[in-house]
């Protein structure tokens, strides 16, 4: 099976523009999360899909959204970027809709905001 | 709040000896914990992970410890070798949630010694 993949893989953005990153999941898989990585914060969650429904939010402004798809692909859009933004941010994707299950994390995008 | 501490932020251990990482937690719902490893540019990998009604679970060279009295896991790696360094999370989730979010410390960075 293919991996989690997330595109693009690099991005240079400047202050008050916005972005849109993607994630697909394992095939299967239903369920999308998605984390900001930052040097002193670690991985910080953001928001998780399920079945296109968002089952929960992180401690984000709410410049920070996301969306899935019925083929359950992900995106997730900055908008108004501040410097701040600049990190990694992974997605991650989970198979089983009860219990606990590992998430299978995708390469990360690294976003730079100028 | 941190949910998850990983208190060490390094660490260095000869090659063939045991690695030891730590990790305390605060939520009491948390009913299971995953340890990821992370090499730079990829996201993180799925290592192992144990329920709250386990106090040990094996794998290989991993073993990881509950003490839920303690709020406390750990990971030992037997016996490490130079490709085990890298950066290593701990997660706790919570089953009951209803949704898959995963609260990570930040990271303890194992080195291992040839």
């Amino acid at each position: 099976k293919a991996g989690v993949t997330q595109t693009p893989r690099y991005l240079i953005k400047t202050r008050g523009q916005q972005v849109t990153l993607s994630c697909s999941p394992i095939s299967g898989h239903r369920s999308v999360s998605w984390y900001q990585q930052t040097p002193g914060q670690g991985l910080q969650f953001l928001f998780e899909y399920f079945s296109e429904t968002q089952r929960n939010k992180g401690n984000f402004p709410g410049r920070f959204s996301g969306r899935q798809f019925s083929n359950s692909r992900s995106e997730m859009n900055v908008s108004t970027l501040e410097l701040g933004d600049s990190a990694l941010y992974l997605c991650a994707s989970s198979f089983r809709d009860s219990s606990y299950n590992e998430q299978f994390f995708g390469p990360g995008t690294r976003l730079t905001v100028l | 709040d941190q949910q998850v501490k990983q208190n060490s932020p390094s660490l260095s251990v000869q090659e063939g000896r045991i690695s030891i990482l730590n990790c305390d937690y605060t939520n009491s719902m948390f009913d299971y914990f995953l340890w990821y490893k992370k090499y730079p540019a990829e996201g993180p990998t799925f290592l192992i992970s144990i329920s709250s009604i386990k106090d040990k679970n094996e794998d290989g060279r991993f073993t990881v410890f509950l003490n839920k009295s303690a709020k406390h896991l750990s990971l030992h790696i037997v016996p490490s070798q130079p490709g085990d360094s890298a950066v290593y999370f701990c997660a706790g989730g919570n089953s009951g949630a209803g949704s898959y979010q995963l609260t990570f410390g930040k990271g303890t960075k194992l080195s291992v010694i040839p």
